[in-house]
């Protein structure tokens, strides 16, 4: 069972916006650590999505965007494309969450 | 760009210990901590522990002390991760992850290692 709380799967049609929420604790996101979003694609090692709960690396499109609360934090993507489809992690110090897988019907 | 290249894939027997070294390329390799995270089959990412090169200090977390080792060789880059004692549990990819802030062991890691599948078994 995974520190970080996410939702195992989330599902949108092309177009669409879609959120995967992170729920953590006061030992981690409640501490005042900040949360980190990756993008796995299937075979492939994770990529960085999300920095410091709210910033994107160069490159990544500004249909994702991070926020966070108290205890949580939510990955949103708008207008959902195909090759979003892929396993979403959220990260706070050095704990993960159990991953979200996204499908794109 | 930076580049990190891991060592490839190896199978090993329960109860040996198998090192997968990470080597980066296109930064300075001192100054930014290497970490390991693994992935067992079908699950999610699990974080190992992590070096920082230039002060040699590391830190592992609890469900790995005593059986991790995380070491760097700053002359040619490289960072190591030895797992001893292993067992069919610990069959995943592992991958070597660097951390986007200097000096700082534990961050968001902003490259990756293409990852090394080991696999355990008799």
């Amino acid at each position: 069972q995974s520190v970080l709380t996410q939702p195992p799967s989330v599902s949108g049609a092309p177009g669409q916006r879609v959120t995967i929420s992170c729920t953590g604790s006061s030992s981690n996101i409640g501490a005042g650590y900040d949360v980190h979003w990756y993008q796995q694609l299937p075979g492939t090692a994770p990529k960085l999505l999300i920095y410091r709960n709210n910033n994107r690396p160069s490159g990544v499109p500004d249909r994702f965007s991070g926020s966070r609360s108290a205890t949580s934090a939510s990955l949103a993507i708008t207008g959902l494309q195909a090759e979003d489809e892929a396993d979403y992690y959220c990260q706070s110090s050095e704990v993960f969450g159990g991953g979200t897988k996204l499908t794109v019907l | 760009q930076v580049q990190l290249v891991q060592s490839g894939a190896e199978v090993k027997k329960p109860g040996s210990s198998v090192k997968v070294s990470c080597k980066a390329s296109g930064d300075t390799f001192t100054n930014y901590a290497i970490n390991w995270v693994r992935q067992a089959p079908g699950e999610g990412l699990e974080w190992m522990g992590g070096i920082v090169p230039v002060f040699g200090t590391t830190n592992y977390a609890q469900k790995f002390q005593g059986r991790v080792t995380i070491t760097a060789d700053e002359s040619t880059s490289t960072a190591y991760m030895e797992l001893s004692s292993l067992r069919s549990e610990d069959t995943a990819v592992y991958y070597c992850a660097r951390t986007g802030r200097q000096l700082v062991l534990v961050g968001f890691f902003d490259y990756w290692g293409q990852g090394t599948l080991v696999t355990v078994s008799s």
